[in-house]
């Protein structure tokens, strides 16, 4: 199975700041990764699919990089609104696993 | 708009069963593959299991195979997922999900509000 891992595991920032997670897999999976939002109690949120396209709706604010292990989520200017959790997922291979998440708080 | 709803959660012994149903409105249910995603209490997501778009192809996580089944009926659009044997580590919160493309039944995008399931005696 790809293991995906996640770091920092939490943050905090001051709004406006630029913010930047990162997301690497035990293997190649070309841009084979997504990108969820996941407030309290909420179901996730697609942001980013295929490592760098932004979902439908989506602030463009979020944007995704990255292809073959490593990968970047960053928030250009936090905004209260954006704490939540975020988790990054390789759909390369089943199983489809997350990474561990990351907490995302404002300072 | 797409819309998910899950049903069937609840309180069951270990060893138990349930059936977990999933119903989809707002786009055509018959095109697309779907997915179940879980979620144990204040833990991270878990993919559980994948089902194509005309049910025949399914893909489970090593950690459910022979306990749980995924199916679906495409005339009522809704999504199953029938658990077995059920464990105290089963437990979570349930979503289903639509994937992005057809083609990739591991690749969520919409998401039910999901549904909890509770394995304790």
């Amino acid at each position: 199975d790809i293991q995906m891992t996640q770091s920092p595991s939490s943050l905090s920032a001051s709004v406006g700041d630029r913010v930047a997670i990162t997301c690497q897999a035990s293997q190649d999976i070309s841009n084979s990764l997504n990108w969820y939002q996941q407030k309290p109690g909420k179901a996730p949120k697609l942001l980013i699919y295929d490592a760098y396209y932004l979902a439908t709706g989506v602030p463009s604010r979020f944007s995704g990089s990255g292809s073959g292990t490593d990968f970047t989520f960053t928030i250009s200017s936090l905004q209260p609104e954006d704490i939540a959790t975020y988790y990054c997922q390789q759909h390369d291979n089943v199983p489809g696993t997350f990474g561990p998440g990351t907490n995302v708080d404002i300072k | 708009e797409v819309q998910l709803v899950e049903s069937g959660g609840g309180l069951v012994q270990p060893g138990g069963s349930l059936r977990l149903s999933c119903a989809a409105s707002g786009f055509t249910f018959s095109d697309y593959a779907m997915t179940w995603v879980r979620q144990a209490p204040g833990k991270g997501l878990e993919w559980v299991s994948s089902i194509s778009e005309s049910g025949g192809d399914t893909y489970y996580a090593d950690s459910v195979k022979g306990r749980f089944t995924i199916s679906r009926d495409n005339s009522k659009n809704t999504l199953y997922l029938q658990m077995n044997s059920l464990r105290v580590e089963d437990t979570a919160v349930y979503f289903c999900a639509k994937v992005i493309y057809n083609w990739n039944p591991i690749s969520p995008h919409y998401w039910g509000p999901g549904t909890l399931v509770t394995v304790s005696s």
